[in-house]
């Protein structure tokens, strides 16, 4: 299958926002629910939220509510998550996952992943 | 949502079998049979291996199974080899369009 390519890694300051992108393939983009997931160091995976093939629903974790924005655009065939007001326990690994048609409440393929640092 | 519970660490020799399990709740494992399992290995994105509880994605070797009794899923590799050592984690649906991942078992090629 063709992975989605993430965008490269990015160091922010506290209080700051990070919008990371997630390119994947123009067959799928249409019809798929594109997934985020994010790992700290040394840590297990955490679901993030989910925006559905139309681009208007989302679904996020309560944890992050308030602070996550997930958008799609579909010419290019690429989702968006924007995450403010970063600390440092949000420094990690974020990926995206696809969960394509005829495959649901499974992730797969995963992007490569993009590592964001929070540092003063 | 609380993180499914996994085991830390599993051990086999090779050629072994190993199961290990990954607990949650009726809101999540119990209540909806899509249960998925993931490979990862170190500094590489997770893999899909087992979904829907106990099918395999086309190209995952047979040693892989899954299955789920209540709120435990259990993923067994059998025949275990050296390329199966990594960071295995579950995966559940939890209603209402959410997810949760288990806290991750490292599984350990003797």
């Amino acid at each position: 299958q063709v992975q989605p390519v993430q965008s490269g890694a990015e160091v922010k300051k506290p209080g700051a926002s990070v919008k990371l992108s997630c390119r994947t393939s123009g067959n799928t983009f249409s019809t798929s629910f594109m997934h985020w997931v994010r790992q700290a160091p040394g840590q297990g995976l955490e679901w993030i939220g989910l925006i559905n093939p139309n681009g208007i629903n989302t679904k996020y974790a309560q944890k992050f509510q308030g602070r996550v924005t997930m958008t799609r655009d579909t010419p290019t065939s690429t989702v968006y998550m924007e995450l403010s007001s970063l600390t440092s326990e949000d420094t990690a690994v974020y990926y995206c996952a696809e969960e394509r048609t005829g495959s649901y409440k499974r992730f797969d393929p995963w992007g490569q992943g993009t590592l964001v640092t929070v540092s003063s | 949502q609380s993180a499914l519970t996994q085991p830390a660490s599993v051990s086999g020799s090779p050629g072994q079998s190993i199961t290990f399990s990954c607990t949650g709740t009726t809101g999540d494992v119990g209540g909806y049979d899509y249960v998925s399992w993931y490979r990862q290995h170190p500094g590489k994105a997770p893999q899909l291996m087992i979904y829907d509880v106990s099918y395999r994605p086309s190209g995952v070797s047979d040693r892989f199974s899954g299955s789920k009794s209540g709120n435990t899923a259990s993923l067994t590799i059998s025949g275990l080899q050296a390329e199966d050592e990594a960071d295995y984690y579950c995966s559940s649906f939890a209603g209402s369009s959410s997810y949760v991942f288990g806290t991750g078992t490292k599984v350990t090629v003797l």
